[in-house]
């Protein structure tokens, strides 16, 4: 257990809706990061948030959208929903703003299916 | 892209020593080197990291060569549950994530 949450484990839903995905990082972390794992794929960095300010972004497409709250939890918001966004969604957290020595921790992930 | 290059696959032998080699030629200074492995159908873990000195802790060693210009992932006694894809990520660029090695233990 890397002391990571995210909700929900599974989501299933229809084309052209909209879902948030939610993480909550370990005690103490400060920076939270969103990947996207398509089937059998590499991990592709979407957005990075450190104490509530964006810090880095990958290439997340403009229907995606995140932030970072007072507590620290982080939302992904996925919008416009397409058949090719159905992927897992993992989202980690570091104690900094992800310097050479900072180490991620990973969430178990949400598995989104976009029928 | 990655800064790294690791091959596509390995196989080896239940209770048998792993040797996962990565190349990261590109290397600076300050970049730590990171590995992580995926077990199937969960998220990414952190195994080790290290600088310049050889490194072990109770999941692997890290073996980094002089120059720093390679690095191997060592595990001492693989079992079947350390079947998985293994990353080596350099700390200055984690957020760049290549394909791994896809490790096969065979029993």
């Amino acid at each position: 257990d890397s002391g990571v949450t995210q909700t929900p484990k599974h989501l299933i839903t229809a084309t052209g809706q909209r879902v948030t995905l939610r993480c909550s990082p370990r005690s103490g972390d400060l920076s939270v990061y969103w990947y996207q794992q398509s089937l059998d794929q590499g991990l592709q960095f979407l957005i990075q948030y450190y104490n509530g300010e964006e810090r880095a972004k990958g290439n997340i497409l403009e229907r995606f959208s995140a932030q970072q709250f007072p507590d620290l939890h982080s939302e992904l918001n996925l919008s416009s929903l397409e058949l090719g966004d159905s992927a897992l969604y993992f989202c980690a957290s570091s104690v900094r703003a992800g310097d050479s020595t900072d180490t991620q921790y990973f969430g178990p992930g949400t598995r989104l299916t976009v029928l | 892209d990655a800064k790294t290059t690791q091959p596509n696959s390995m196989e080896s032998n239940e209770e048998e020593p792993v040797h996962l080699p990565c190349n990261h030629s590109t290397i600076s200074g300050t970049d730590y080197i990171h590995w992580y492995r995926q077990l199937p159908s969960q998220g990414p873990e952190y195994v080790i990291h290290g600088l310049t000195s050889n490194v072990n802790n109770r999941m692997a060693s890290l073996a980094i060569a002089e120059d720093r210009k390679s690095s191997t992932l060592i595990l001492h006694r693989a079992t079947l549950r350390d079947a998985a894809v293994y990353y080596c990520i350099l700390g200055n660029y984690q957020l760049i994530w290549g394909a791994g090695t896809k490790l096969i233990i065979k029993p």
